[in-house]
């Protein structure tokens, strides 16, 4: 089936620091990415939906300046926390639309200390 | 925009009883419903989904139904076992194939023995 591939799994930064997060659709053309922040114990929050070739589209309340999306090939889209903060520190994943449907990412767990 | 609602919060049942997880949601336009499971620090898996054309799917032990006119959907899962422990989201789809998921906020489920 269709694979995305999330990087880092893991990673630890200090605060002011910019943290790339990368995800590939290894066997399939991810036309739609949208990517999602996770706090512990709550729900998937829509941070954006990105289609290739064009701007994201962020959800209310997310700073487009703070958290920069590029979707530039069908299979390639990252998300860049500028400036992180403590308060940045979440689980992000990322979710391909595709043939088969929704295909998410492992997640990336991001510590801003 | 959509708004999904998701009760309980938690549930604990023993093994081999039945679970329920009901979900409501408020956009009329929604037409795809999917439910994931999701293990800590890992990414939320697909475990059955529903469109608006359809009352009721099964797949062995689990089952969704879909009432569109009152807006709400339910997750039924038999015969549980340990393993079912875990956090489980309902997700509905606005109208177009490739449109956001909004996630309602999750249920942990909890399978004594």
């Amino acid at each position: 089936g269709a694979v995305v591939s999330q990087h880092p799994s893991w990673v630890i930064c200090k605060s002011g620091t910019s943290v790339k997060i990368e995800c590939r659709s290894l066997d399939f053309q991810a036309t739609t990415m949208f990517w999602y922040r996770q706090f512990p114990k709550q729900s998937l929050m829509l941070m954006a939906t990105s289609n290739e070739g064009s701007k994201a589209t962020y959800e209310q309340g997310v700073e487009k300046d703070k958290f920069l999306i590029n979707h530039a090939s069908l299979t390639l889209s990252t998300l860049t926390v500028t400036s992180a903060h403590p308060e940045d520190s979440s689980f992000y994943i990322c979710s391909a639309w595709g043939a088969d449907g929704y295909t998410f990412g492992s997640g990336t767990r991001l510590t801003v200390v | 925009g959509e708004n999904v609602e998701q009760h309980p919060s938690t549930l604990s049942v023993q093994e081999g009883d039945s679970a329920v997880i009901k979900c409501t949601y408020s956009d009329s336009a929604s037409n795809y419903f999917p439910w994931y499971k999701q293990e800590l620090g890992k990414r939320p898996q697909l475990i059955i989904d529903i469109r608006s054309n359809v009352g009721e799917k099964k797949d062995q032990r689990i089952a969704v139904t879909l009432n569109k006119t009152a807006k709400h959907f339910s997750l039924h899962i038999t015969e549980t076992q340990p393993e079912d422990s875990a956090v489980y989201f309902c997700a509905a789809r606005t109208a177009g194939t490739a449109s956001k998921l909004t996630f309602g906020t999750g249920t942990r489920l909890q399978v004594t023995l």
